[in-house]
């Protein structure tokens, strides 16, 4: 069974300060995406990531997958109040085109 | 990129009465979509995968009876949450893949928030 496991799940930080979020999963797959919730709202694709290796940036956040480790990373640099969300990584299944999801991680980033 | 529009945004219904939500592909062709169910401060949970013209799949411990998925078109899906109860009440969010370019990502729907009374 495929897992996609998250952590941390709860983040409160400072503005200014630098934290990465891990997404770690079971199986093979090179395809891999994070996404962004904001409360009531639904989810904004932030990083399609592709193939080992392959790291994304845009502002303040940088994602990056290592397919052997299995293990994605988003970071965020310089945080700021706007970024404070709930953050979901989701791997792709490539037999059905299903997604598997992470638990999410709710980051609370304080001025 | 592509959009993926969704209707309602926002019900409230009786109990014992049904609502029929609507899932659009507004610039792609849709083959397949998907439905997710979400409750607060949770993941997002896939009920079923609608294949156009054909009969959804629907995940375990779903009721498809109560989950009706019709996906009659290309570019539109739907879900009709037969006879609600407060339990139904929900977010609900659908997601449309675009197999016409890879990687074939799925692009989501703004949701529909579920109130049954």
């Amino acid at each position: 069974e495929l897992k996609v496991e998250q952590n941390p799940l709860f983040l409160s930080m400072q503005e200014g300060k630098n934290y990465t979020i891990y997404c770690n999963y079971s199986t093979t797959s090179d395809r891999l995406y994070w996404y962004r919730q904001d409360p009531g709202k639904s989810l904004e694709s932030l990083f399609v990531l592709l193939s080992n290796g392959a790291v994304k940036q845009e502002g303040r956040l940088m994602a990056s997958l290592d397919t052997k480790a299995r293990l994605s990373t988003l970071h965020i640099t310089a945080a700021v109040h706007d970024l404070s969300a709930t953050y979901f990584c989701a791997v792709d299944m490539d037999s059905n085109y299903q997604l598997i999801w992470g638990a999410g991680t709710k980051l609370i980033i304080k001025p | 990129g592509a959009v993926v529009s969704q209707h309602p945004s926002r019900v409230i219904c009786k109990s014992g009465t049904s609502v029929k939500i609507e899932c659009r592909s507004l610039d792609f062709q849709a083959t397949t979509m998907f439905w997710y169910r979400q409750f607060p401060k949770q993941s997002l949970m896939l009920m079923a995968t609608s294949n156009e013209g054909s009969k959804a799949t629907y995940e375990q411990g779903v009721e498809k009876d109560k989950f009706l998925i019709n996906h009659a078109s290309l570019t539109l899906s739907t879900l009709t949450v037969t006879s609600a109860h407060p339990e139904d009440s929900s977010f609900y969010i659908c997601s449309a893949r675009d197999k016409g370019n890879y990687p074939y990502e799925q692009y989501f729907g703004p949701g529909t928030r579920l109130t049954v009374t």
